[in-house]
């Protein structure tokens, strides 16, 4: 099945600055890869996505990017403010079932 | 509450209790999934339902029932069997063909007294 591995774990980056995740995974055949935003005690958000059928999607400072040779695909915040702080999930489907990264908790100082 | 509704928001259970999380959504969404999120890791799958009458097991379904008798419905029962049932649980749903991405609940914390 389907195993996705995300890094960093946790990363602190300077307000105003930029902030990168990457995740790899292990099916070739998987074609979309959404990305949730989760607050403490909140429920997952979906921020931006992406289809394998596309190697960049942005939307204002977030910015997704694909590379299906690879089997990885990054996330990309810039301009970071102190609301971006949160835990961020990566995850990958092929059938609709999404299997997700372990998250990473990104702290934005002031 | 976006469409799909958890209840309730924190629910005690008894050693050898079963309980059950209710998950209700009225997005029309053809499938139905169940997570569970321990504290510091990801999201892993215990059921899920991609029609009506039917569901599947996920990574971590020993220890938990599912029903799917109604679209809008697929509520989670938590056995006596699984041993370790204090988690955050999460009911997510998603149109079948294309869309998908995932909506989720606002998410059930259980803990065992």
């Amino acid at each position: 099945g389907e195993n996705v591995e995300q890094h960093p774990s946790t990363l602190s980056v300077q307000e105003g600055d930029s902030a990168v995740i990457k995740c790899t995974y292990s099916d070739s055949a998987s074609n979309y890869f959404p990305w949730y935003k989760q607050e403490l005690g909140k429920r997952p958000q979906l921020i931006i996505d992406i289809r394998s059928n596309v190697g960049e999607k942005k939307d204002q400072r977030i910015a997704v990017t694909l590379n299906k040779t690879a089997k990885h695909f990054s996330l990309h915040i810039t301009e970071t403010q102190p609301e971006d702080s949160a835990v961020y999930f990566c995850a990958a489907s092929k059938d609709q079932k999404l299997v997700f990264g372990q998250g990473t908790r990104l702290t934005i100082n002031p | 509450d976006g469409g799909i509704t958890q209840s309730p928001k924190y629910l005690f259970r008894k050693e050898g209790q079963n309980v059950t999380l209710s998950c209700e959504q009225n997005l029309n969404h053809d499938a139905m999934y169940w997570y569970r999120q321990d504290p510091g890791q990801g999201l892993r799958l215990i059921y899920y339902s991609q029609i009506v009458n039917d569901f599947q097991k996920g990574d971590i379904a020993e220890g938990y029932s599912v029903s799917r008798e109604k679209k809008e419905s697929f509520p989670l029962t938590v056995t006596s069997a699984q041993k370790n049932p204090t988690a955050f649980y999460l009911c997510a749903s998603s149109a079948l063909r294309g869309q998908g991405g995932y909506t989720f609940g606002s998410g059930t914390r259980l803990t065992v007294v």
